[in-house]
């Protein structure tokens, strides 16, 4: 079964140290993964797809098939990174699964 | 990026009536349409998948006699949430993709059953 874990509800960071937001999932398949954030009052957006490999706003994230794993990273905090992010699994389908996210607080 | 579109934003209705939610994309045609529904605090829950000019499919759990999906055409899918009850209050948010390509989400829709 499709199944996306985020263990942490909540993470609170000072501004400056570094974030990781962990995401572990369970699929038979190929895996996609992303990492959407929706900034307060704003709409779910995508931050970025394992497929990419790219950089958005300084977060990165590796995809680990051996650990099944796809944690969100940053070096520095920034105030305006603090938002929910949810971590999710997408298929053949195109269907998304979503983990239950986790609300980043990065505290001035 | 695409631009997807719910409408109403929010809505009132009275227990025991129907509501439609309306979910376009409005600058490409999306093949397949996801229904989610949120509770406060909590994550998005996938209820149905639905793509073009077929029946929808929903996820385990979800009555579909009781949240009805049409997905008409490329740009437009509607969510009929019938006889509603309060417990049926929560915020359902839709989104649009094609094959292959990153889902763009619509701003949801908060609905509220007195």
């Amino acid at each position: 079964a499709q199944r996306v874990t985020q263990p942490e509800k909540l993470l609170s960071v000072f501004k400056g140290a570094p974030v990781e937001l962990k995401c572990n999932y369970s699929y038979s398949g190929s895996p996609e993964l992303f990492w959407y954030v929706q900034y307060s009052r704003q709409r779910l957006q995508l931050l970025l797809r394992h497929i990419s490999r790219e950089s958005i706003k300084g977060f990165t994230a590796d995809l680990n098939k051996g650990e099944t794993s796809f944690h969100l990273k940053k070096p520095f905090a920034q105030e305006e990174d603090s938002a929910m992010y949810y971590c999710a699994l997408g298929g053949a389908t195109n269907k998304l699964i979503f983990g239950t996210g986790t609300l980043l607080a990065v505290q001035p | 990026g695409a631009v997807v579109s719910q409408h109403p934003s929010w809505v009132i209705c009275k227990s025991g009536t129907s509501v439609k939610i309306e979910c376009r994309s409005l600058d490409f045609q999306a093949t397949t349409m996801f229904w989610y529904r949120q509770f406060p605090k909590q994550s998005l829950m996938l209820m149905a998948t639905s793509n073009e000019g077929s029946k929808a499919t929903y996820e385990q759990g979800v009555e579909k006699d009781k949240f009805l999906i049409n997905h008409a055409s490329l740009t437009l899918s509607t969510l009929t949430v019938t006889s509603a009850h309060p417990e049926d209050s929560s915020f359902y948010i839709c989104s649009a993709s094609r094959r292959g390509t990153e889902a763009f989400f619509g701003q949801g829709t908060r609905l509220t059953v007195v």
